[in-house]
């Protein structure tokens, strides 16, 4: 059983387009975040979220959006994608003992 | 917010080897400070990490130490193993927040 799972493994899709990604964990876990890795392997915050709060990075474009509809998902949606957005987004779980568990990763590419 | 530099950026090793990866974070509050390994097309995973109460920490191979008056910890792996070559991250966490700042990574390459 995948603790934490995202969808899908891979996307590509054309510029100006609105794109999801879908993420469930099964840990029972509290927090749930998005990081972006580009292809300088840095790994940059750019939400998390528990039931209490949902805390955004302040350089993220208004065009990355999370929702929660659950406690054991943290979908992220992106309106028109640029070419900079591409890169591997990872989603990740974490409870009050501060270990992260990623999922898979999402490579994003636009064209 | 909190600041992590990361050095070296690249470290080539021969197997056998020791290697150490050194970091630095901006913010007193911080007070957990976790090792993660990404392999090649791989999710980052947790490896060993420190809590600001204790100065070093010790898994087999791999130890962590942290400097709290000067703000810096280290990750030491002795006796590398070609897997053991993967990026590795540092991070630090202030207390209460729950979203760790990574550095920028550390390229370990180990040949046998």
């Amino acid at each position: 059983d995948t603790a934490v799972s995202q969808t899908p493994k891979y996307l590509v899709t054309q510029m100006g387009n609105d794109k999801s990604i879908k993420c469930e964990q099964n840990l029972g876990h509290d927090t749930m975040y998005w990081y972006k890795q580009d292809s300088k392997k840095f790994l940059k915050i750019m939400f998390s979220y528990n039931n209490k709060e949902l805390i955004i990075n302040e350089t993220v474009p208004n065009r990355f959006s999370p929702k929660s509809p659950d406690k054991a998902h943290l979908n992220l949606h992106i309106n028109s994608l640029e070419l900079g957005d591409s890169a591997v987004y990872f989603c990740a779980s974490a409870s009050g003992a501060n270990v992260l568990t990623f999922g898979a990763g999402s490579r994003l590419t636009v064209l | 917010g909190e600041n992590v530099e990361q050095h070296p950026s690249t470290l080539s090793v021969q197997e056998g080897d020791s290697a150490v990866i050194k970091c630095t974070y901006s913010d007193s509050a911080s007070n957990y400070f976790p090792w993660y390994k990404q392999e090649l097309g791989k999710r980052p995973q947790l490896i060993i990490d420190i809590r600001s109460n204790v100065g070093e920490k010790k898994d087999q191979r791999i130890a962590v130490t942290l400097n709290k008056t000067a703000k810096h910890f280290s990750l030491h792996i002795t006796e590398t193993q070609p897997e053991d070559s993967a990026v590795y991250f540092c991070a630090a966490e202030p207390g209460g927040s729950y979203i760790p700042t990574f550095g920028r990574g550390t390229s370990l390459i180990v040949h046998p």
